[in-house]
């Protein structure tokens, strides 16, 4: 069974650009949800991906925007970065069977993002 | 009020000792909760699942008060691997795995 892996593993960028992130779920898991982790604190729901579409979004602006693949993988965009963006971005699958039960998260091991 | 609480600590306790961490959260209409561990510059992983009744497993026991709103991890006997960081998870109105973590609170186990 493959895990949940993620690309790139460290990242440092400048305020103003614009990153991709990259996820590859674990096998036989179709939903994608991506969270940032500040230093400090815990993670913060950014949004889920499901069947291609976005299935909810937390309490972020739009200059943060995904995709879903057919193959489940997923990409997170961020535009314009700011400093405050520096984070963990962590990506965790799940396999959603019915309208909403789902099985336990797992997480990948993260891209740390420095905005400097 | 954050939509999940706890207490960040460090907790410093010695190998053996039993340590209980606390956690509230503030939507009554929540539908499922967790117990996430996270070692330091790690992912987070699953510990366990939260049930009313109180479930166990090994040294840890999880409970959930949903009068209160609380949430309660266990552990006995308290290891060295134990010291990582202890994620009060909650799943929203809704389920769906869109998750709502407190901070967290660190766990130090020391010899």
């Amino acid at each position: 069974e493959t895990g949940v892996t993620q690309s790139p593993t460290h990242l440092i960028k400048t305020r103003g650009q614009q990153v991709t992130l990259r996820c590859s779920s674990q096998s036989g898991h179709n939903t994608v949800s991506w969270y940032q982790q500040a230093l400090g604190q815990g993670p913060q729901f950014i949004f889920q991906y499901y069947r291609e579409e976005e299935n909810g979004r937390g309490n972020f602006p739009p200059r943060f925007s995904g995709l879903q693949f057919p193959n489940y993988s997923s990409e997170l965009n961020v535009n314009a970065l700011e400093l405050d963006d520096s984070a963990l971005y962590l990506c965790a699958s799940s396999s959603r069977q019915g309208s909403t039960a789902n099985s336990p998260l797992h997480f990948g091991n993260g891209t740390r993002l420095t905005v400097t | 009020r954050k939509e999940v609480e706890q207490d960040p600590g460090p907790f410093n306790v010695p190998e053996g000792a039993t340590v209980a961490f606390n956690c509230t959260y503030s939507n009554s209409a929540s539908q499922s909760f967790f117990w996430y561990r996270q070692d330091c510059r790690k992912e987070p992983k699953l510990l366990m699942s939260v049930y009313s009744s109180g479930n166990e497993d090994g040294r840890f026991t999880a409970q959930l008060n949903r009068a209160s709103q609380y949430i309660s991890l266990l552990i006995r006997d308290s290891k060295l691997s134990d010291s990582a960081t202890y994620l009060c998870v909650v799943n929203p109105p809704g389920g769906g795995n869109k998750l709502t973590f407190g901070t967290g609170t660190q766990l130090k186990v020391e010899l």
